[in-house]
């Protein structure tokens, strides 16, 4: 099956970037989509379709896609961005949604 | 607005059934795909199963295929999942979420606020 690998952690500090990685084989000719989970808090859709935003996400986040590496880059970050971020795909080999283990962002 | 609220969930023995409910309102869902994933405490999100619109097509995860089953009532406008044979490591927040009125393969814009499912003797 397919597999997602995030890092389980990443800091930053306010106002810088962060990366938030998510590797898979050849991941760059699927479709990867990204949900930022707050604490106590069900998860919100940030990017879909490598790098599209939906309504209400601010411009500060984006994503690339390419080879085995996928990025969500959030700027100029807040301490309201500290939340936990997934990436997914779906692996039409199995008809199976994955997802990625999990970033815990933490705001320094 | 659209809305998704999971019912159902609570204390069950190992090896016991528990039927969740996920109300939703604000859009036709007749036309939506809808799929359940679940978070064990302090762990990643994992998808557990997808509906078509129709009902007429179902996928499952590996770990509750045979287990579990997915339905819908678009008429009751709800979703539902049965969960027989149930273990220790089924405990979680099961969510509901709907995906695309297209294709079963495009991402969840709309997330319910979960409910707690405990296996536990």
């Amino acid at each position: 099956s397919y597999v997602l690998t995030q890092p389980p952690s990443v800091s930053v500090a306010p106002g810088k970037t962060a990366r938030i990685t998510c590797g898979g084989n050849n991941i760059g000719s699927k479709t990867v989509h990204w949900y930022q989970q707050r604490p106590g808090q069900a998860p919100v859709l940030v990017i879909y379709y490598d790098s599209d935003r939906p309504s209400g996400i601010p411009e500060r986040f984006s994503g690339s896609n390419s080879g085995n590496t996928a990025t969500l880059t959030i700027s100029r970050v807040e301490a309201g961005d500290e939340a936990d971020y997934y990436c997914q795909v779906w692996d039409s080999s199995s008809d199976h949604w994955v997802f990625g283990g999990g970033t815990k962002l933490t705001v320094l | 607005q659209v809305q998704l609220v999971e019912s159902g969930g609570g204390l069950v023995k190992p090896g016991g059934s528990l039927r969740l409910s996920c109300a939703a309102s604000g859009f036709t869902f007749s036309d939506y795909y809808m799929n359940w994933i679940r978070q064990a405490p302090g762990k990643g999100l994992e998808w557990v199963s997808y509906i078509s619109s129709s009902g007429s097509t179902m996928y499952y995860a590996d770990s509750v295929k045979g287990r579990f089953t997915i339905s819908r009532d678009n008429a009751k406008i709800s979703l539902y999942l049965q969960m027989n044979s149930l273990r220790a490591e089924d405990t979680a927040v099961y969510y509901c979420a709907r995906g695309s009125r297209y294709s079963g393969s495009l991402p969840f814009d709309y997330w319910g606020q979960g409910t707690l499912v405990t296996v536990s003797s």
